[in-house]
């Protein structure tokens, strides 16, 4: 069955560190990886996807995320975090055998602290 | 440019009253529509999905109910709301087309429902 996995409830990280929120994913066939944010009370935002080609793939506000086939992971990274970086991610899988559904992970909550 | 709209933005209603929230896209024709609700803001739990006007699945059975009257507006009712079905309602979109697995789902702002 399919299944994504964010292990991590929630970051803690200092304004100006890197910082990684971690996906791991299960799937029969070939995955298609999305990255969304939330912030308190509002919709989720698109940042960025995998669909094929390069490993990484760079998104919006400055995040990329690394697609590791071997590991079955896509985390999502950013150089050098911002305190309007604090809000609630969410990876999701794709694939044919979902019936073309998003499946989910819970959620990490990310807390930048100044 | 597309753009998604839900409205109200936040509703509260008594157990037992009939509910009705609303969701239309803008710039787009025959979209794959979506309705999640998202209990203590966290998990997304799919409750319907539309591949067109009249057509509805359901993924988890429970008072609620979804309709398509037309192309681009997604309906999410309930004749009698009960306690549970509190939570925020989200609407989203895709684009239907040939390579369905590569398409990016765009969400609307969301509808806040408390239920009392």
């Amino acid at each position: 069955a399919q299944s994504v996995a964010q292990p991590e409830d929630q970051v803690n990280v200092a304004e100006g560190n890197p910082l990684t929120v971690k996906c791991t994913y299960s799937v029969s066939g070939n995955p298609y990886l999305f990255w969304y944010v939330q912030y308190p009370n509002r919709g989720l935002q698109f940042l960025l996807k995998y669909i094929t080609g390069d490993n990484l793939v760079k998104g919006s506000y400055g995040f990329e995320a690394e697609f590791n086939k071997s590991q079955t992971s896509f985390h999502l990274k950013k150089p050098s975090a911002l305190v309007s970086d604090s809000a609630l991610y969410f990876c999701a899988v794709r694939d044919a055998d979902s019936n073309y559904q998003l499946i989910w992970g819970a959620g990490t909550k990310l807390i930048i602290k100044p | 440019s597309q753009t998604i709209h839900q409205w109200p933005a936040t509703l509260v209603q008594p157990v037992g009253s009939p509910l009705s929230l609303e969701c239309t896209v803008e710039g787009t024709s025959n979209p794959n529509l979506y309705w999640y609700r998202q209990a203590a803001g966290r998990g997304l739990q799919l409750l319907f999905y539309s591949v067109g006007i009249g057509q509805i699945s359901s993924e988890v059975p429970q008072n609620l109910s979804a309709s398509r009257p037309q192309d681009r507006q997604f309906i999410l009712s309930s004749k009698k709301l009960l306690l549970s079905d509190s939570g925020f309602y989200l609407c989203a979109w895709t684009r239907t087309s040939g390579r369905a697995l590569r398409e990016t789902q765009y969400f609307g702002p969301g509808t806040r429902l408390l239920v009392l």
